[in-house]
């Protein structure tokens, strides 16, 4: 079974300039989350969609970060205009139901903003 | 909102000797509380999972036990190997959102 796949896989831009990274869950799965991880600290959620629909994005800084995830399965995030504290990985997630257990992650995408 | 804290931040150990991390939560109405390792450049990996009416799981050389009363949680690694070297998180939900800790940078010295 292939597992969530995300690209880029690192990413180097300037402050103010926009970025999109790609999540590809694995097959099937109708949830889908974006979670951003700040070096040294646990994963926070930003979004989490269930099929094509927003579950929460409560957390998701709306002025700058959008996302979308047409046809319930590829998703991209959006960031625009970047800030030096957006320099985070961003983590994709795809779980099989509507719940959070058992989530599986991908390998990230990690951005540097200069 | 849900708050976890997570301890210690690193933990060095000689193989074969146990490893214990422990988490604590705010919300007395989580009730699912699942352990990820992270490997470097990786995404974290589930490792193993609990859910409130239960207060101790294991599987093989990973157990994890809860106390809701005290609100506090623990991961036991026995005979620990260097391919458990990883940071490991805790996380605690009451819904539909993950709160993790700040994750504990296992070293397990050959």
């Amino acid at each position: 079974e292939a597992g969530v796949a995300q690209s880029p896989r690192y990413k180097i831009i300037e402050k103010r300039q926009s970025v999109a990274f790609w999540c590809n869950p694995i097959s099937g799965h109708a949830t889908l989350y974006w979670y951003q991880q700040i070096l040294g600290q646990g994963p926070k959620l930003l979004i989490q969609f269930q099929n094509n629909g927003v579950v929460d994005d409560s957390q998701l800084p709306k002025d700058r970060f959008s996302a979308e995830r047409l046809k319930g399965v590829d998703s991209t995030l959006k960031i625009q205009p970047a800030k030096l504290e957006d320099s985070a990985v961003y983590l994709c997630a795809s779980s099989l139901g509507g719940t959070i257990e058992k989530l599986f992650f991908g390998s990230g995408t990690q951005l540097s903003v200069l | 909102g849900e708050n976890v804290e997570q301890h210690p931040s690193t933990l060095s150990v000689q193989e074969g000797d146990s490893a214990v991390i422990k988490c604590t939560y705010s919300d007395s109405a989580s009730n699912y509380f699942p352990w990820y390792k992270q490997e470097l450049g990786k995404g974290p990996q589930l490792i193993i999972d609990i859910r409130s009416n239960v207060g101790e799981k294991k599987d093989q050389r990973i157990a994890v036990t809860l106390n809701k009363t005290a609100k506090h949680f623990s991961l036991h690694i026995t005979e620990t190997q260097p391919e458990d070297s990883a940071v490991y998180f805790c996380a605690a939900s009451g819904g539909s959102r993950l709160t993790f800790g700040e994750g504990t940078q296992l070293t397990v010295n050959p």
